[in-house]
């Protein structure tokens, strides 16, 4: 029974198009994140939910839109894909811990690929 | 400038060698986590650690945290060709009111082979 699961785990699309990411977590956790992996394995944050509120919010182009309808769900809306933005993208869930951070449980990644 | 930078960034050794992967910041952390990634799945904690000067083992695996928490590395004894992976240190930064974001390193690729 996967923890962190994020679908799909690979995206092959054209430059201008729109497409989603979905993340579900079972672990009972209220933080939940989305990270970006470059070509050369860099992570870097995007995004963090916690309880459904927005809480981090890096400087990413407003393209990308997240959305979480509940604690265990958190989504990626990209419009007008760009060739840089071909990345692998992490969902990862935590408890939450304040000024400190927990254990991040990440999923499998979903890899875009942007013709 | 990147706020954590490891070293080396690739490490290609031979099974039952040694090798040490540092992670160097100018910051002081409260805590610093390890992370190991393997080719097509998301990273996995391996291990945290707290205290300045802290030393942690994990089978053949040891942890160190700087004695002024700005620094850490990981030492692996005896490499199999099962630790192939990219490590990944971490940190907690403060980012607004109560929240924090893990900050990732730049990552060492290791290759062990036969």
């Amino acid at each position: 029974d996967t923890a962190v699961s994020q679908t799909p785990k690979y995206l092959v699309t054209q430059m201008g198009n729109d497409k989603s990411i979905k993340c579900e977590q079972n672990l009972g956790h209220d933080t939940m994140y989305w990270y970006k992996q470059d070509s050369k394995k860099f992570l870097k944050i995007m995004f963090s939910y916690n309880n459904k509120e927005l809480i981090i919010n890096e400087t990413v182009p407003n393209r990308f839109s997240p959305k979480s309808p509940d604690k265990a769900h958190l989504n990626l809306h990209i419009n007008s894909l760009e060739l840089g933005d071909s990345a692998v993208y992490f969902c990862a869930s935590s408890r939450w811990q304040g000024r400190g951070t927990g254990e991040l449980f990440f999923g499998e990644g979903s890899r875009l690929t942007v013709l | 400038t990147q706020l954590l930078e490891q070293s080396p960034q690739f490490l290609s050794i031979q099974e039952g060698e040694n090798l040490t992967v540092y992670c160097n910041s100018s910051s002081v952390f409260s805590s610093l986590q390890w992370y190991r990634q393997e080719p097509g799945e998301g990273p996995v904690l391996l291990v945290t650690v707290v205290t300045g000067g802290e030393v942690k083992k994990l089978k053949r695996l040891t942890f160190q945290f700087g004695d002024a928490r700005k620094d850490s590395s990981l030492h692996i004894t005896a490499a199999q060709p099962g630790d192939t992976g990219l490590y990944l240190c971490a940190a907690a930064q403060h980012y607004t009111g109560t929240a924090s974001k893990l900050t990732f390193g730049t990552g060492t690729r290791l290759q062990v082979t036969l």
